[in-house]
């Protein structure tokens, strides 16, 4: 079966630190993945999307970068925190290929808290 | 893109009565309708998800409504239990992208 791994599950970082949140997933081979973000209170925005290693689809102009250096492997990073990017950050991950419409399935969730 | 707008966002049921959480989708190209459901703390479960060809969908206590023509989908919770307390999620999909209106928070009181 597959299985969604993200980590650290709660971080707290000052302003201007560097960030890198990991996400993996076992069990299958070439899934499309996706960065969301959860403001407090707030819905799901979608940051990137990954269709295949090294191919990075940003939707937000943003602090935030992403990257995909194995196929199931999905990085979020920063090189300077901000205040506003505090928030629930989510990994997660569909069945590769046919252009979409496949179940989502997100992992357990990273809380950043910048100071 | 695609906008999905959630309905209401708070929504307090008494134990054994049904909710009903509505949604709207502005793109008629999306093909796929999911329902999430998110524990505090949690990342979101998928609940239901109906397809654009299928007008009604039951799984035990939930249900999904969608209709096409009006850009409108619904997740009806029936015999509503405390466990059903949660913020709830619809999506819609277009592609590699799924869409998410903003949340309903449902408390079920005892």
């Amino acid at each position: 079966s597959q299985t969604i791994h993200q980590w650290p599950a709660t971080l707290v970082q000052p302003v201007g630190s560097p960030l890198s949140l990991e996400c993996t997933v076992e069990g299958t081979s070439n899934p499309n993945l996706y960065w969301y973000r959860q403001a407090a209170g707030r819905g799901l925005q979608l940051l990137f999307y990954s269709v295949g290693i090294g191919q990075i689809s940003s939707e937000v102009p943003q602090n935030l970068s992403a990257s995909r250096p194995q196929d199931r492997q999905f990085i979020l990073s920063s090189k300077k925190l901000l205040l506003s990017d505090s928030g629930f950050y989510l990994c997660a991950w569909t069945v590769g290929g046919g252009g979409g419409a496949n179940v989502l399935t997100f992992g357990a969730g990273s809380r950043l808290t910048v100071l | 893109g695609e906008n999905v707008e959630q309905h209401p966002s708070t929504l307090s049921v008494q134990e054994g009565d049904s909710a009903v959480i509505k949604c709207t989708y502005s793109d008629s190209a999306s093909n796929y309708f999911p329902w999430y459901k998110q524990e505090l703390g949690k990342g979101p479960q998928l609940i239901i998800d109906i397809r654009s060809n299928v007008g009604e969908k039951k799984d035990q206590r939930i249900a999904v409504t969608l209709n096409k023509t009006a850009k409108h989908f619904s997740l009806h919770i029936t015999e509503t239990q405390p466990e059903d307390s949660a913020v709830y999620f619809c999506a819609a999909s277009i592609g590699y992208k799924l869409s998410f209106g903003a949340g309903t928070t449902v408390t079920v009181r005892a």
